[in-house]
């Protein structure tokens, strides 16, 4: 099993233009996670997913956006970066209640918007 | 709201020696479960260990091991002969249902 795999592993953007970071778990969880990580801080939770066709906000969900479709995938998209949104993301994914809420997760993807 | 407090931005330990990383959370659940996770500087995040609240005994992994204060709400990790494969970035986490809550890290470095 590949587990949680991100793409890309690195990005530059340009102020205003828009990307979709990619999130692929081939352990057929039902829980997925976009965190975002500044420098010297702690995760913080972005947008989840508790199936397919079910999103939900997180704690800074502002200028993104996520949708789901599969099991396996949960794509975050960036409209319009912006300085702020600097940082390095985190996919993760967890079986859920009935396997306990322990996350696994990607290997990140770090965004630097210039 | 969950909250989880890591008092210690920074800690140093000696090859081979033992070191304590504190962490105190707050939350209302009486279900819930405690973890310590681990990023070295890949920065991939790895899961260190778990522990149910509903469990007395205190979960080891190896050289790892957590003093679980439930009526303190503190949940401290403990290596053992630390080696420098150790020097990482410790986040301690508590999760309840689908979510979980991190607190802010604390670098451990391991000096030969």
């Amino acid at each position: 099993n590949a587990g949680v795999t991100q793409t890309p592993k690195f990005r530059i953007l340009k102020i205003g233009q828009s990307m979709t970071l990619q999130c692929t778990q081939d352990m057929n969880h039902n829980y997925m996670y976009w965190y975002r990580q500044d420098p010297g801080m702690g995760l913080k939770l972005i947008y989840y997913s508790v199936g397919a066709g079910i999103t939900d906000k997180g704690e800074v969900p502002n200028g993104y956006n996520v949708s789901r479709s599969t099991t396996e995938d949960f794509p975050l998209r960036l409209e319009l970066a912006a300085p702020s949104q600097t940082s390095v993301y985190f996919c993760a994914s967890s079986h859920g209640l009935a396997g306990g809420p322990e996350q696994y997760f990607g290997p990140g993807t770090r965004l630097t918007v210039t | 709201a969950q909250t989880v407090t890591q008092s210690q931005p920074e800690m140093s330990v000696q090859e081979a020696e033992t070191v304590t990383l504190s962490c105190t959370y707050d939350t209302s659940e009486n279900n819930y479960y405690l973890f310590w996770y681990k990023q070295p500087p890949s920065r991939q995040m790895i899961l260190v260990i778990r522990q149910e609240a509903y469990k007395q005994q205190n979960a080891t992994e190896n050289r790892f091991s957590v003093n679980f204060q439930k009526a303190a709400k503190s949940f401290s990790l403990k290596i053992s002969d630390s080696q420098l494969g150790d020097t990482a970035m410790y986040f301690c986490a508590s999760g309840y249902g689908n979510k979980l809550v991190f607190g802010a890290g604390t670098i451990l470095r391991v000096k030969s």
